[in-house]
């Protein structure tokens, strides 16, 4: 099936600095969509994107789809202790089975302050 | 809003059990879904619904039944449990298709 390669896996970083982590696909999508999940929590949406080239902000969060429809990056800026959790990247194809979402495996923060 | 709402948050189950995991939620969303979250796997999607009286088989579906009578529940039955269904259940629902789902807070399966 269908999968996306996220990385990195995990990141250990200092409060303020910068994050990006990034999915790609063998496959194209119509959608990708970025997810934190908190520990113990379910996962909550951050940013979707629906554009090939589109680049949308959320706060501190900044994501983009990319243009061959394959990838897709998320940036944290100055980060804080909160940013701490896991980042799921998905990906949505096209209609009937394809609608659903597919996952990559996240990307595990932390933060030291 | 209560959201998605899902029962038990843990349980413990022996070899050979059966048990249904509880899903409901108030938001009017055709689309719910199951997945299972073990370390290192990311979220696999067991099985979906887009609406009451429809539901399809997504990447995981072995050992696992669902049924939608109702937009509202979705419930989640594990047959006879085996160690291997060991995880983290999550359910999800969003209007049909979207990408932008509602999960719960997750249920916590361990089988012995």
């Amino acid at each position: 099936g269908q999968q996306l390669n996220q990385s990195p896996q995990s990141m250990f970083i200092q409060e303020g600095e910068d994050v990006s982590m990034n999915c790609t696909s063998s496959s194209i999508f119509n959608t990708w969509l970025w997810y934190k999940q908190d520990p113990g929590e379910g996962p909550v949406l951050l940013i979707a994107l629906y554009k090939a080239g589109e680049l949308t902000s959320n706060g501190r969060l900044t994501a983009q789809f990319g243009i061959t429809r394959k990838d897709s990056f998320l940036n944290i800026s100055a980060s804080i202790p909160s940013d701490v959790g896991i980042y799921f990247c998905a990906g949505q194809g096209y209609g009937g089975s394809q609608g659903n979402l597919i996952f990559g495996k996240g990307t595990k923060l932390s933060v030291k302050p | 809003n209560a959201g998605v709402t899902q029962t038990p948050k843990f349980q413990v189950l022996k070899t050979g059990q059966s048990m249904t995991l509880q899903c409901a939620q108030d938001m009017n969303h055709e689309y719910m879904s199951w997945y299972r979250q073990d370390p290192g796997m990311g979220l696999r999607l067991i099985h979906y619904s887009v609406g009451a009286g429809i539901t399809d088989q997504g990447e995981v579906p072995n050992g696992y039944n669902v049924s939608r009578s109702t937009t509202e529940d979705f419930p989640l039955r594990l047959l006879s449990a085996a160690p291997s269904q060991t995880s983290v259940y999550f359910c999800a629902s969003s209007y049909v298709y979207t990408g932008e789902l509602f999960f719960g807070e997750g249920s916590r399966l361990t089988v012995l």
